[in-house]
C-alpha cells in the first residue's frame, strides 16, 4: 500500500543554516504531496503542496519539488529561524480524498539562536 | 474565526473509564475526522464523517465510537479506556471529502493509567 518515509529526527540546526528534510513515498498512481507543520502546542497546518510531477510547492521560505523519478518530496529552506522550530510531516493523497491522506512519522526540527 | 476547537486539552483516565472528546468547527466543513498521534508513527485515522448522519471507520477504529448529528460537531467516545489508547488525539476537518487541505484542532493529550 501507499506509504511515506521521512528522515528521523530530531534535527538540530543553528539559525540561518540551510535545511533539508528528506521525504520519499510509495504509491501506485500519481498522488498529491504535502508538507504539514506542527508548532508547539498546536495542531498541524498545511505548509505547502504539489499535485503533479516537477511541481514546486512553496510557502514561508520553504520549498519542495515533486520528483517522480526518485519518488521524493524533500523540504528545503535556505536560512532557518528559531521560529521554524516545529515538527514537520510529509503526506500524500492518491485518491483526492481527505480520508485517504497518509502521513509520515514526522521530523522534529530545533533551531538554536 | 475559531476554526477547529477541541476539548479538553489534557485528560487522565483510569482503565475502564469512559469519556468523550469534543470537536467543533465553525467553517461549515462537510468532512470531519479523528486521528491519533503516537511517537514514531504518523497520524492514524480513527473515524471520519462526510456529512451529518454519516460516519465511517478509518485505520484504527477499535475501542472508539463517533456520531455526527450536526455539521459542526463530531465527538469521539472511548467506551472503556485502555492503556493502549494513551495518545494525542487530533480532530481535523475539510471543506469536502475531496478536499486535501485539512484543518486541525490543537489536540487532546490523553493518558490512560
Amino acid at each position: 500500500g501507499d506509504s511515506v518515509t521521512q528522515m528521523e529526527g530530531p534535527v538540530t540546526l543553528s539559525e540561518e543554516a540551510f535545511l533539508t528534510i528528506n521525504c520519499t513515498y510509495t504509491a501506485t498512481g500519481y498522488p498529491s504531496l504535502f508538507w504539514y507543520v506542527q508548532y508547539p502546542g498546536e495542531g498541524l497546518q498545511l505548509l505547502l503542496k504539489a499535485t503533479k510531477a516537477d511541481d514546486k510547492g512553496s510557502n514561508k521560505g520553504f520549498e519542495a519539488t515533486y520528483r517522480k523519478e526518485t519518488t521524493s518530496f524533500h523540504l528545503e529552506k535556505g536560512s532557518v529561524q528559531v521560529s521554524d522550530s516545529a515538527v514537520y510531516f510529509c503526506a500524500l493523497s492518491e485518491y483526492s480524498s481527505a480520508s485517504k491522506i497518509i502521513f509520515g512519522s514526522g521530523t522534529r526540527l530545533s533551531i538554536r539562536p | 474565526n475559531a476554526g477547529v476547537t477541541q476539548t479538553p486539552k489534557f485528560q487522565v483516565l483510569k482503565t475502564g473509564q469512559s469519556m468523550t472528546l469534543q470537536c467543533a468547527q465553525d467553517m461549515n466543513h462537510e468532512y470531519m475526522s479523528w486521528y491519533r498521534q503516537d511517537p514514531g508513527m504518523g497520524l492514524r485515522l480513527i473515524h471520519y464523517s462526510v456529512g451529518a448522519g454519516i460516519t465511517d471507520q478509518g485505520e484504527v477504529p477499535n475501542g472508539y465510537n463517533v456520531s455526527r448529528s450536526t455539521t459542526e460537531d463530531f465527538p469521539l467516545r472511548l467506551l472503556s479506556a485502555a492503556p493502549s489508547q494513551t495518545s494525542v488525539y487530533f480532530c481535523a476537518s475539510s471543506l469536502t471529502q475531496g478536499g486535501e487541505k485539512l484543518f486541525f484542532g490543537s489536540g487532546t493529550q490523553l493518558s490512560v493509567l
